[in-house]
C-alpha cells in the first residue's frame, strides 16, 4: 500500500521556468516531510525538508508548500536549470519502532531542457 | 558532515554465492541505519532498520535469513545477501542518522548483479 502518492511521475520544463511536484498522504501520525533528489546511479540526496507546523519553507530556489487540513505538500523549483534534471522523490516519515522511517513516493522524473 | 559511504559500489557474483555490503557513517555516529533496495525506474524500497547493538527489524516480505544484517557499531553496517540468485540483482542502498533525528542520509548505494 502506497502511504505516499507523488504526481506527475515525469515533467519536462523549460530551463528558467517552475517544476511543481505534488505528493498526497493519508496517515496523519507522520510529522516529517522530506525531498530527495536522485541522479542515476547515486543515492538519494536531501534537497528539503518540512514539519507540519509550517506551510512553507524555502531554501534557495527550492520551495515546500504544505497543506496540513488537505494533507498534501508540494515541490516548488524556481528558475529550473538543465542541472536539476533528476529523479525527485518526496517522503514522509512518523516515528515508529523502527525510528524514524521513511515512507517514499514513486517519484517524478524531471528533464529540464535548454 | 554527515557522509555515508558504501563499499563495494559495484558487484558482480555468481548464482549461490553470498555478498556482503558496507555501509559506512564516516563522520558522524549512527545510532540507527536503514537498507533499501530499488529497481530501475522504481522507488526506494525499505527492507530493514537496523539500531546499533539490536537485531535488526525487517519489512513485511523481506527474507530475514536471506538478507542479514549487522549494525555492530555506531559507525558500520552490513548487508549479507546469502545465496544469491538473478532476482536479488538490484540497487542496494543504505542510510543512517543521527539518535532521535528525523534526517536520513544517503549512501552512493551498490549496484549488485547476479549472473
Amino acid at each position: 500500500q502506497q502511504q505516499v502518492k507523488q504526481s506527475p511521475q515525469s515533467l519536462i520544463v523549460q530551463k528558467g521556468g517552475i517544476s511543481i511536484i505534488n505528493c498526497a498522504y493519508e496517515n496523519t501520525a507522520f510529522d516529517y516531510f522530506p525531498w530527495y533528489q536522485q541522479f542515476p546511479g547515486k543515492g538519494p540526496a536531501l534537497l528539503i525538508a518540512i514539519r507540519p507546523d509550517v506551510s512553507e519553507k524555502k531554501e534557495g530556489r527550492f520551495t515546500i508548500s504544505f497543506n496540513k487540513s488537505a494533507k498534501q505538500f508540494s515541490l516548488h523549483i524556481m528558475d529550473s536549470q538543465p542541472g536539476d534534471s533528476a529523479t525527485y522523490f518526496c517522503a514522509a516519515s512518523r516515528f515508529s519502532n523502527s525510528g524514524y522511517a521513511l515512507n517514499f513516493g514513486k517519484g517524478t522524473s524531471l528533464l529540464v531542457t535548454p | 558532515g554527515a557522509v555515508v559511504s558504501q563499499h563495494p559500489s559495484w558487484v558482480i557474483c555468481k548464482s549461490g554465492t553470498s555478498v556482503k555490503i558496507e555501509c559506512r557513517s564516516l563522520d558522524f555516529q549512527a545510532t540507527t541505519m536503514f537498507w533499501y533496495r530499488q529497481f530501475p525506474k522504481q522507488s526506494l524500497m525499505l527492507m530493514a532498520t537496523s539500531n546499533e547493538g539490536s537485531k535488526a527489524t525487517y519489512e513485511q516480505g523481506v527474507e530475514k535469513d536471506k538478507f542479514l544484517i549487522n549494525h555492530a557499531s555506531l559507525t558500520l553496517s552490513t548487508l549479507t545477501v546469502t545465496s544469491a540468485h538473478p532476482e536479488d540483482s538490484s540497487f542496494y542502498i543504505c542510510s543512517a542518522s543521527r539518535q532521535s533525528s528525523y534526517e536520513q542520509y544517503f549512501g552512493p548505494g551498490t549496484r549488485l548483479t547476479v549472473t
